[in-house]
This record gives structure tokens, sequence and C-alpha cells, in this order.
């Protein structure tokens, strides 16, 4: 497709589950980044994937955060044992580079995560 | 550490009117990389400008200029003629070749 892509827009779910956010970068970049948007908050940097390699996990909350890209294009991001302060909206961008982290990013519209 | 600080919570202006988005930031490295994204309701965050830190000449592109300043650690970004479809939440992020580090934005909201 012409741009970043999330699925589901929506997701609601029960305190304990586990749930799975998909994103598809655009087409040849290298570059894929999650992020965690608060209510009224900037986004907040998750993790960094150069291709199929995790590059950066530092801003995983916890260990139930888990991140996976294994053919270097489409990423899911789980987070097992969902908490209520896991609700928010959960970004992903892409970029063209793989050079720095320094590159223009090219987001998604996001998932809006609401737990129970 | 990096920190960006938008310290305009919430504008509101009359359309026509120019606005400016004022942006603060902390580094210790003389290397980095300034941003400025667009966030509308649909949520998509923009990409609007990046300048490094060795350029500190201002950019204008049709209705958007910004004016960087090292002496006083600023990014700032004024719309000229505001419109409507400017109602967005704007931020501002910085990186030293690490990971966006974002302000927590500015809504503005242009009123017809």
């Amino acid at each position: 497709g012409a741009g970043v892509s999330q699925s589901p827009r929506y997701k609601v779910a029960k305190r304990g589950q586990d749930v799975a956010l998909r994103c598809d970068p655009i087409s040849g970049h290298v570059s894929l980044f999650w992020y965690q948007q608060a209510l009224g908050q900037g986004p907040e940097f998750l993790t960094y994937f150069q291709n199929e390699a995790q590059l950066d996990k530092s801003g995983l909350p916890s260990d139930r955060f888990f991140a996976e890209r294994p053919e270097g294009s489409v990423s899911t991001l789980k987070i097992q044992r969902t908490q209520q302060e896991d609700s928010a909206v959960y970004l992903c961008a892409s970029s063209l580079g793989g050079g720095g982290l320094n590159q223009p990013q090219h987001f998604g519209d996001g998932t809006r995560l609401s737990i129970l | 550490a990096q920190k960006v600080t938008q310290a305009q919570t919430e504008i509101s202006v009359v359309e026509k009117e120019d606005v400016t988005l004022d942006c603060v930031y902390e580094t210790r490295d003389t290397t980095y990389y300034l941003f400025w994204y667009k966030q509308p309701p649909s949520g998509e965050l923009v990409f609007l400008i990046r300048r490094n830190s060795f350029d500190e000449q201002n950019e204008i592109s049709g209705r958007y200029s910004w004016n960087f300043q090292k002496s006083t650690s600023s990014f700032n970004f004024t719309i000229t003629a505001s419109q409507v479809v400017d109602s967005a939440v704007y931020f501002c992020a910085l990186s030293e070749d690490t990971p966006l580090v974002f302000g927590k934005g500015t809504r503005l909201s242009v009123i017809a």
C-alpha cells in the first residue's frame, strides 16, 4: 500500500488477555518503529527494527511486551496479560534508510487499545 | 539527557491569523536533529520538517516557516494566514541519532 497500515484500528480486551497488533510498513522501508501514545501525550518510543533485527527494545515497559519482524517487513507487537495501564494508542512508523534514527518517519493511523 | 518542551498546551486562533508554536529542547550532543510532526484527528503523524544542528538557516514552505536558534535551544514553527485545515496537534521531536523524543504537543484550533 501507499502508507503504513496498522490493524486493528481499535481493540478492546479484558484485563489479563493477550493482544497482538499488526503493522505493515511502506514497501521497501528498512526501519520500523513502535511507539505508545497515552491520551494527551506525545508518542513514546518502544522498540526499533532494522530489517528483521531488533536493534533497540529499551522502551518496552515490561517483559509482557514483545515485538517481532521475522521477515523484515510486517511487524507484530504482542502484549501478554494486559493491564489497564496498557490502554493507549500504539503507533507504528517506518523509514526508508537503515543508516540512523534521524531519518523522517512515516506513521500509520495507530491502534487504539482499551483494556477493561 | 534529551528533552523537548512545548509549553503551549492549547492555542485557538481565528482563521487567517498567524500563529507560532514554541519548542525548546535540551541536549548535550553537538550533533542532533529536530523535527516537527502534525497529528490531525485521524491520528496519523505527518512529517513536516527535519533540521540538523549544523544548519541554522530558517526555512519557509508555503504558509509554514521554522525558526531555529541554537543560542536559545529553540525551534519554533509559524503558520501564516492559518486555515481551519491546520487544526491538529503539533509535535516537536529531537534525535541524537537515538530514538525520537517527542514533546507533549500543542493542540491548535483554527476557528472559521
